[in-house]
């Protein structure tokens, strides 16, 4: 299966917002509200951040959050801070393989 | 607290077989399936398949059905990932995961085993 759209890259300064989006169709991310986003620092495991499109874990800060519209997810990270340079994947439940697909993955730089 | 350990790095020659492991603790290892994700060197996540062992049925990703066998012993809470012949290709980080079965979603996350295939 294709993997869900992300942008390469985004960036932004200290204490700014930024917005990742990830495409798929309406056999993934349109048709369930199964999608995560994941954070990956340089070296390390991967790290979940929303789940059900909007949902933070435990632990995860409020400055993290997520949304859905059509084929399109969006995560969201206000206030930005050094610590958030990393990469950020989203995935989605698919069911033309019923199994998982995960976006190309988008690297957050902190300017 | 949960965790999921995974075997340390391995160096294998091209048409070797390789078997890791996944152990899984501070939770029923037999009531959440466990997902392998691969991750080629400067590349994104790639979802490779799930097993559940509470009886071990298994899914793969189209990508990776025939390439790899994924199991589990429900015994000593360890799931594996296995190849019979390696290629240089099979070079990459190799993470498991702990998956809910309702909504896909990967919450914990072992620390990776790097698997280096080269003649």
């Amino acid at each position: 299966q294709s993997a869900l759209t992300q942008p390469a890259s985004v960036s932004g300064s200290p204490g700014q917002s930024i917005t990742i989006s990830c495409t798929g169709t309406s056999s993934d991310v349109g048709g369930y509200n199964y999608v995560s986003w994941y954070q990956q620092h340089p070296g390390k495991a991967p790290k979940l951040m929303i789940y059900d499109v909007s949902n933070r874990p435990s632990g995860v800060s409020n400055r993290f959050s997520g949304s859905k519209s059509g084929n399109t997810a969006s995560l969201t990270i206000s206030g930005l801070q050094a610590e958030d340079e990393a990469d950020y994947y989203c995935s989605s439940y698919t069911s033309s393989s019923t199994s998982v697909v995960f976006g190309g993955g988008t690297k957050l730089t902190v300017l | 607290e949960v965790q999921l350990v995974q075997s340390g790095a391995e160096v294998k020659k091209p048409g070797e077989s390789l078997k890791i492991s996944c152990k899984g603790s501070g939770y029923s290892f037999t009531s959440y399936w466990i997902g392998w994700v691969r991750q080629m060197p400067g590349k994104g996540l790639e979802w490779m398949g799930i097993i559940y062992p509470g009886d071990s049925d298994t899914r793969y990703s189209p990508s990776f059905q025939g390439q790899v066998t994924i199991s589990a012993d429900k015994s000593i809470s360890t799931a594996y990932l296995q190849w019979s012949s390696l290629k240089a290709s099979d070079t990459a980080m190799y993470y498991c995961a702990r998956v809910d079965g309702y909504n896909y979603v990967s919450d914990y996350w072992g620390q990776g085993t790097l698997v280096t295939v080269s003649s």
